[in-house]
This record gives C-alpha cells, structure tokens and sequence, in this order.
C-alpha cells in the first residue's frame, strides 16, 4: 500500500523562521504531490501542487520541491498566520493518501 | 468562483446509514473533475473515502470495506455519500471536495460533524 510519511510531527518555530516539513513517498510518484494547510474547525487549504506549483492567491514564502519519494514544503519568514497543521497528498491513478500531519506550533 | 456547500444530518444510530449532500456551485460537473469525499475523525488525520466523475465513475477507499457507495446529479450539481453500518468509529467530520486536473483538491465543502451514537 502506498504510504507518504511526513517529518517532523511536531515543529516549533520562531515568527521571521524559515522552516521545512519533509514528505516521504511508499512508492515513486513523479511529481504528483500536493501540500494543505488546516487551521481548526476549517477545512484544508490547497497549498502547493504538482510538487512545486503555488495555488493561486497562495503567499510566494510558500514553496514545495522534490520528485520521485522525497518532497519538501518550505516556508521562507513565518507569519502569525501559517501556525497551523500542514498536510501532503498523493494520487496514484486509483487511491488518494494523506500524510499524517505536521502540526507548526509557535515557539 | 466554485463553491461547495454540504448538507445532511449531524446524528446517526450505530447500525444506521449516513447519507450526505454536496451542492455545487459556481460550475458544472464536467469531466475534468473528480467530486471527492473525505473525512477527518476528532483529533485525527484525513482520510480518504472515495471520489466520483461526471461519467459515474468511482474509486473507493478499501479500508471502508464496500459500506460506502458515491452517486452524483449532473443536472442538480450535487453528489452524495452514503455510508452504511455506521458504528462510533465512523464519527467524523465530512469533508466534500473537488480534484481537479493537476491531482489536487483546490476547493473544498465547509465540513459536517456526523457523530454516530444511540
């Protein structure tokens, strides 16, 4: 079964901090990697997809890479905003899997 | 601008069927897009359920063990879910969502808390 795993589960950090949250794949997926952003009671915000695609209306301080198993989201100069819970995505042409979560927690 | 709105009961009996609606707004139900479900249990991850395409075309979670079923209106823009033999563990918050072309879900429903209890 295909799995992503994110790292860390937890993330401390500073306001101004440029931090990234790591995403590993079960299995290649190319590019196919999407990234959200939930704060609670909402539903999740589209972030990044396509790897390293910004979403419209997204802030540019947000950005994704990687390709195959190995994807990165990076955030350059932490807001107030962005404390929130982040979470990957794959398709692999018949099942979707999230990641479990990477909670950002202001420090 | 595509817009989700979700409706359906917030209560269901262990044994029971939970059944969902999802209106679509702002765009038709085209073959680009697949309509999507997912939820999130208290505290939890998300996790997917199932999707659907213009044409009927479905892809479940196999997890869910053939309980849930996925049927849309073109004509009425809405897509449901029903999820039968519900017990606590099917407490959630349902989510509606969109995937469009680049395998990503850009817009999403405003989430119900379905509690499943006696």
């Amino acid at each position: 079964d295909m799995q992503l795993t994110q790292s860390p589960s937890i993330l401390s950090a500073f306001v101004g901090d440029r931090v990234t949250i790591a995403c590993r794949a079960s299995q290649r997926i190319d590019d196919w990697l999407a990234w959200y952003q939930q704060k609670p009671g909402k539903a999740p915000k589209l972030l990044i997809y396509k790897a390293s695609h910004l979403q419209s209306g997204v802030p540019s301080r947000f950005s994704g890479s990687g390709f195959g198993t190995e994807f990165t989201l990076t955030i350059a100069g932490l807001q107030p905003d962005d404390f929130a819970t982040y979470y990957c995505q794959q398709w692999n042409g018949y099942l979707t899997t999230f990641g479990q979560g990477t909670k950002l927690e202001i420090k | 601008q595509v817009q989700l709105q979700q409706s359906g009961p917030g209560l269901v009996k262990p044994s029971g069927t939970l059944s969902l609606t999802c209106l679509v707004s702002g765009a038709s139900i085209t073959s680009s897009d697949w309509w999507i479900w997912i939820r999130q249990s208290p505290g939890k991850g998300l996790e997917w359920i199932a999707e659907i395409n213009d044409s009927g075309s479905t892809y479940y979670n196999p997890s869910l063990k053939s309980r849930a079923s996925l049927s849309l209106q073109k004509s009425k823009k809405q897509f449901y879910l029903t999820l039968s033999s519900v017990t606590a563990a099917d407490t959630a918050v349902y989510f509606c969502a969109r995937r469009f072309q680049w395998l990503a879900f850009d817009v999403w429903g405003q989430g119900i808390l379905v509690t499943v209890s006696s």
